[in-house]
């Protein structure tokens, strides 16, 4: 019964091909997030969404692009994967009731790029 | 641009004694922070938050201080188990925005 769960855990693949990270949520969070944790261990917010509606879009290549067919899911598809796409991407999901809160977090996925 | 900064890379204190974890940010349109707790080959697990109408947080064996005039946040744990060995992560977020913004996280060991 995991609340936030990502797949797969481990993803090893070569440059140029695409690729994709599932995210689901069983906690009736209307909110959910993609982290990326670089090589330098920062925890770098990617894409938030809102009732499947994309409400934070940082600076990410456009090979990223997230797809949420329901509340529940938060899907990350990369494109063109390059070397530099290597890192720990974490899925996260919260109640959203006009502010921040505290965010649950996936168990990680760990992308090589090779 | 480092807007939430964990100075500390690691901290290791013996069991028994407490923990003070440490956090610095630069953007004062930050009103909530919060404080993660990860272990390895897991996601980061909430800890404890806080207000910026408080300066004081506390649950169970872990307290959280807030000194906006210095921009600096700290988490206490005492007593420290070994259980509490693991990364901890400051986060902050702005008001009415829903980005939570992490520093580079503080390894803590906890010595028998």
């Amino acid at each position: 019964d995991t609340a936030v769960s990502q797949t797969p855990k481990y993803l090893v693949t070569q440059m140029g091909n695409d690729k994709s990270i599932k995210c689901e949520q069983n906690l009736g969070h209307d909110t959910m997030y993609w982290y990326k944790q670089d090589s330098k261990k920062f925890l770098k917010i990617m894409f938030s969404y809102n009732n499947k509606e994309l409400i934070i879009n940082e600076t990410v290549p456009n090979r990223f692009s997230p797809k949420s067919p329901d509340k529940a899911h938060l899907n990350l598809h990369i494109n063109s994967l390059e070397l530099g796409d290597s890192a720990v991407y974490f899925c996260a999901s919260s109640r959203s009731e006009g502010r921040s809160t505290e965010a649950f977090f996936g168990q990680g996925t760990r992308l090589t790029v090779v | 641009d480092q807007q939430v900064k964990q100075n500390s890379p690691s901290l290791s204190v013996q069991e028994g004694r407490i923990s003070i974890l440490n956090c610095d940010y630069t953007n004062s349109m930050f009103d909530y922070f919060l404080w993660y707790k990860k272990y390895p080959a897991e996601g980061p697990t909430f800890l404890i938050s806080i207000s910026s109408i408080k300066d004081k947080n506390e649950d169970g064996r872990f307290t959280v201080f807030l000194n906006k005039s210095a921009k600096h946040l700290s988490l206490h744990i005492v007593p420290s188990q070994p259980g509490d060995s693991a990364v901890y992560f400051c986060a902050a977020s702005p008001n009415r925005d829903d980005k939570i913004i992490f520093g580079k996280g503080t390894r803590l060991h906890i010595l028998p």
